[in-house]
């Protein structure tokens, strides 16, 4: 079963602008990941935020974290066309790290040139 | 170093037959995780492995089962087919508890 929803499920944007997707999950977590798929392709990882952290930066990206909302962000700035893709987030359980991990349902991002 | 590596890409079955998936893990790498992912579902954990033991296993019938070897490499299996088995199957290896490193996939559809 999914840990939660990602919101929204679908986005298009004008190349050259940001792009904002959230992520909820339901239980307490060790971490949260997100990941990028191109078209039924493999998953890339991106970026891993912890429980203990609040913003995370990498590049483009940026990822917020609050885990009294159980929520997630990820912010992706000055978009280009090659970002065209499905961003999923995962949460790793407290128990056991990051060999189990619950995706959300996620967000399939299409950049406009 | 070589990433994940699946075989094979695609997969035609039909109906009742069983099939079996290879992964092989980023060298160094002794966790395998597997993962199915259909577009009803999205994706969801099946099982891991670690030094050739399952350590966690999702919600899956005992149709679906694994192993891994000495050399870290892992196979999956599903035995009796069914249509609703027809999914992208993703493998994941990683040295720590931090990052997940996927495999292109490998294709099943079930006729």
């Amino acid at each position: 079963s999914q840990q939660g929803e990602e919101d929204p499920q679908a986005l298009s944007i004008q190349e050259g602008e940001n792009a904002t997707m959230n992520c909820s999950y339901k239980t307490s977590i060790n971490n949260l990941q997100w990941y990028r798929q191109n078209s039924g392709r493999g998953l890339v990882h991106l970026i891993l935020i912890r429980s203990n952290e609040r913003e995370k930066h990498s590049g483009r990206l940026r990822v917020t974290l609050d885990t009294s909302k159980k929520s997630s962000s990820l912010l992706i700035t000055a978009s280009r066309a090659a970002d065209t893709a499905s961003y999923f987030c995962a949460t790793a359980p407290l128990r056991w790290g990051n060999e189990k991990l619950t995706f959300g349902t996620g967000t399939r991002l299409t950049i406009i040139p | 170093k070589a990433g994940v590596t699946q075989t094979p890409r695609y997969l035609i079955k039909t109906r009742g037959q069983q099939v079996t998936l290879s992964c092989s893990p980023i060298s160094g790498h002794r966790s395998v995780s597997w993962y199915q992912q259909t577009p009803g579902q999205g994706l969801q954990f099946l099982f891991e492995y670690f030094s050739e033991t399952q350590r966690n296993k999702g919600n899956f019938p005992g149709r679906f089962s694994g192993r891994q070897f000495s050399n870290s490499r892992s196979e999956m299996n599903v035995s009796t087919l069914e249509l609703g088995d027809s999914a992208l199957y993703l493998c994941a290896s990683s040295i720590s508890t931090d990052t997940q490193y996927f495999g292109p996939g490998t294709r099943l559809t079930v006729l």
